[in-house]
Order: C-alpha cells, then structure tokens, then sequence
C-alpha cells in the first residue's frame, strides 16, 4: 500500500530566509507526486507535480521539489520565503485505480513565516 | 474561469437536522470527490462518483450519502450530523486520463451546534 510521510509539522522560518518541507512516500509501484497549499479557510491548491520526465520541478511563485527515486522522497524547497506563503502544505501521491485517482495525502505541514 | 463552486462557505447545523452541501464544476470531468478535513488533519476521502458510478471508501459511516444528478453538479447529504461531523468538506475533480491531479473547490466548513 502506498503512504506518505511529510516529516515535520511546523517549520517556523523567517522572510526571506531558504525553506525545505520534507516528504517520503512508499510505494510498489509508479508514481505521481504532488505538493498541495492551503491557505486558512481555503481549499487545496496544486503547487507542483512530477509525472514523470524532468526529476525537478517548478512552480511560478519560486518553490521547487526534486523527485528522488533511490530515496523515495519529494521535498519541497524554497530560496527565499515570503510572508505570504504561510499556509498548510500536503504531499500527496497518487495511484491510478478501477480508472480513477485516488490521492494519498501526507498529514501536511504548517509553513509559519515570521518577519 | 473554468473551476470547482461549492456552496454554501460556511454551513450551521443542528445536532440530528439533515444537511446538504453542494458542488458543481465547469471543468467537464469525470471524477468527483467529497473530502471530509477536521482541523490540522489531512483530507480523508469519503467517497467518489466516476460519471454515475458511485464508489464508497470502506471506512466511511452510514450517516454520509452522495448524489450525482449529471455530471456538473454533486452533493453531500448528512443525514444525522453529530458534533464529531464538524470539518470542512471539500470537493474535488479529475480527468480520468490525467494522472493523479485533482481541482478542488474552496470547501464548505460544517459547524454542529
């Protein structure tokens, strides 16, 4: 069965300072790897995803996540953090089953930048 | 902008007094989900349909129901909330073809008095 490990629950860091969200998943098979945001009262919101192709990827607000097949592991990192990305981030992976997508999602980290 | 509504934001309920919440998407997928989040948890999913198929998770209770009348709109019927039933609830969408990504709505937070 496959899991998802985010490995810490809050990571206070300070503006403009680098940030690295860790994630480890388990899985027998392929996979697709996924970072969701949420902002208080909000829903999730994808940030970025590996599919397959490239190991590292972007999104257009400057986080990054480096797929690691040899150690299981998807972390998120950013250079230079801002106030506003304090949110809840989620890793999730997903598995293709009886024609859907099902997401298995880490229990999320709260992201607190301070100024 | 295609997108995922739900309606209402912000639901209160009476312990015991049905409710319903509401979804629609213009995004044209196959795939919803209702997602059941309490707070600082990860969203637990409680069931999907796959156009009118409807498939239930094992571990979700009786008191959860679902409809699908076509294909833009879905709801999520609580027939006896119970203060254990306050969270947000969040709906979902896919592409069956696309792997994995999921839209998701701005979720409906359910309060139980």
């Amino acid at each position: 069965a496959q899991s998802v490990t985010q490995l810490d629950s809050q990571v206070p860091v300070f503006e403009e300072a680098p940030v690295e969200l860790r994630c480890n998943y388990s899985s027998s098979v392929s996979v697709y790897l996924f970072w969701y945001v949420q902002y208080p009262n909000q829903g999730l919101q994808l940030l970025l995803k590996y599919l397959s192709g490239s190991t590292l990827v972007e999104s257009i607000n400057g986080f990054e996540a480096e797929f690691n097949k040899s150690q299981t592991s998807f972390h998120l990192r950013k250079p230079s953090v801002h106030i506003s990305d304090t949110a809840e981030y989620f890793c999730a992976v997903s598995t293709l089953s009886g024609g859907y997508n099902k997401l298995i999602f880490g229990a999320g980290t709260r992201l607190a930048v301070h100024p | 902008d295609a997108m995922v509504i739900q309606n209402p934001r912000y639901q209160v309920t009476q312990f015991g007094k049905p409710v319903t919440l509401s979804c629609s998407q213009t995004l044209n997928h196959n795939v919803m989900y209702w997602y059941q989040q309490k707070s600082s948890q990860a969203p637990k999913l409680l069931f999907h349909y796959y156009d009118k198929d409807f498939n239930n998770e094992a571990d979700t209770p009786d008191n959860f129901q679902s409809r699908r009348p076509n294909t833009s709109f879905c709801f999520l019927d609580i027939r006896s909330p119970g203060l254990g039933d306050a969270a947000m609830y969040l709906c979902a969408t896919s592409r069956v073809a696309v792997q994995g990504e999921q839209y998701f709505g701005p979720g409906t937070r359910l309060t139980v008095t």
